[in-house]
């Protein structure tokens, strides 16, 4: 059975901490990884990864993927209020039903002034 | 603002009801995606239309069905309502049909209470 499973399952910091976010993975047919940052309603879209060990970044969010242990990991540094939400990430796999996003539960950040 | 649009934002209605959601993807995607979340079990994908036909499918209930029209705005029909049926609905949408780098897209979802 596909699973994804996130951690920590929440997270409090302080603003300007550096937070790294996990996931791991273990889909069929394994065929990328997707973050998401969801705050009051829709996920909204971070970083696709596709390729091992090739840091995608943006702003002070960051990503990189290991297909040899199926693992990613997100990492926001100097975190503000603003990034507080929870992050989903997702692996997309492809199998005889077609290809689908298996998401994991999700890990709330929550960033105090 | 995604440019994906889900009616209605709310809706609340009895067990063993039929309901209909609405979702129109954005300009020029043709795969639309359905998810459902509820809190004790996540974001869960139910199911994928590309240019009209099925693509994918997840945890879909024989209850709920979908389809997608050719204007590629979607229906979600889900019936005889149970309480665990209460959720988020969300619709996605893709430019291509769930190629390794295709991109989804999140609708504002239709929040779903069963009573």
């Amino acid at each position: 059975e596909d699973k994804v499973v996130q951690s920590p399952l929440s997270l409090v910091v302080h603003e300007g901490d550096t937070v790294t976010l996990n996931c791991s993975y273990e889909v069929t047919n394994f065929r990328s990884l997707l973050w998401y940052k969801q705050e009051k309603k829709a996920p909204t879209f971070l970083f696709m990864l596709t390729s091992s060990g090739i840091e995608k970044k943006s702003g002070r969010l960051s990503s990189i993927l290991d297909k040899k242990e199926l693992f990613s990991i997100l990492n926001i540094t100097a975190t503000q209020t603003g990034d507080s939400a929870v992050y989903l990430c997702a692996a997309r796999s492809n199998s005889n039903s077609g290809y689908a996003l298996n998401f994991g539960k999700g890990t709330s950040l929550l960033v105090t002034p | 603002d995604s440019g994906v649009t889900q009616t209605p934002k709310h809706l609340i209605t009895a067990t063993g009801q039929r309901v209909t959601l609405r979702c129109s993807p954005r300009s020029g995607d043709l795969s639309v995606y359905w998810y459902q979340q509820s809190l004790d079990q996540g974001l869960q994908f139910l199911i994928q239309y590309y240019n009209g036909e099925e693509r994918a499918k997840g945890n879909i209930l024989e209850r709920f069905s979908a389809q997608q029209f050719p204007d590629l705005h979607s229906e979600l029909n889900l019936s005889s309502l149970e309480l665990g049926d209460s959720a988020l609905y969300f619709c996605a949408s893709s430019v291509g049909g769930g190629l390794r780098t295709d991109t989804q897209y999140f609708g504002p979802g239709t929040r779903l209470t069963v009573l």
